[in-house]
């Protein structure tokens, strides 16, 4: 069966750095889009990262533009998130999502989701 | 401020309809993008419910139903029961000349009475 399990969360100063890992099994990895999203404490969704199943296209909202960066290593079947330059306001509990189709550049539903990981952001 | 919008709230007693709607615009559901629906427990992760608009995922109850027109979409709970209690989320993608992206509705919350 599909598993995500993300991890790399924690507390983490102003304008420190953090990165996230996203373990996938049970499925094909290298051939599916993947996605970050986050949900801040009593808030709604909110999409943070997007990166096409071969890295050929990544995507970004403008709140996280220029200091997140997705990467992924089909080899390991994983993701990540490397988030530079954190402020208060992102903290969240972070999911990763495996999108429903290959070729997506973004606008296929999200089918797997991981648990989630707590980052906070606080001095 | 979303660029989906949702209603914060919805609620009915065991047994009745109720429909959640998701309003977007012309750079997204109405630019011919599907609509994707997630239901989401308290501590829990979000897990997919819609997809496509209109088709359910293999284990989803067919009480659960979808559609889109227009600029708008809308999710469906027909016979609806205690456990169906949950926040529910719209999804789409949006592309304009300044880019593009996945958007999310702010979220309904359902209240079984």
């Amino acid at each position: 069966q599909v598993q995500l399990v993300e991890s790399g969360g924690g507390v983490v100063q102003p304008g420190g750095s953090l990165r996230l890992s996203c373990a996938a099994s049970g499925f094909t990895f290298s051939s599916y889009a993947m996605h970050w999203v986050r949900q801040s404490p009593g808030k709604g969704l909110e999409w943070v990262a997007f990166m096409r199943y071969d890295g050929s296209n990544k995507n970004y909202p403008d709140s996280v533009k220029g200091r997140f960066t997705i990467s992924r290593d089909n080899s390991k079947n994983t993701l990540y998130l490397q988030m530079n330059s954190l402020r208060a306001d992102d903290t969240a509990v972070y999911y990763c999502a495996k999108a429903s189709s290959s070729f997506t550049y973004g606008d296929a539903a999200a089918d797997y989701w991981g648990q989630g990981i707590l980052v906070t952001v606080s001095s | 401020q979303s660029v989906l919008t949702q209603p914060p709230s919805v609620s009915g007693a065991p047994g009745q309809r109720v429909t959640i709607s998701c309003t977007g615009s012309s750079s997204n559901i109405g630019a011919g993008y599907d609509v994707h629906w997630y239901q989401q427990f308290p501590g829990t992760a979000p897990k997919l419910l819609i997809y496509g608009n209109s088709n359910r995922p293999s284990g989803v109850p067919d009480r659960f139903s979808g559609s889109k027109s227009g600029t708008s979409a809308s999710l469906a709970i027909t016979g609806l029961q205690a456990e169906d209690e949950a926040d529910y989320y719209c999804q789409s993608y949006d592309s304009s000349l300044s880019g593009s992206s996945v958007v999310f509705g702010g979220g309904t919350k359902v209240t079984v009475l």
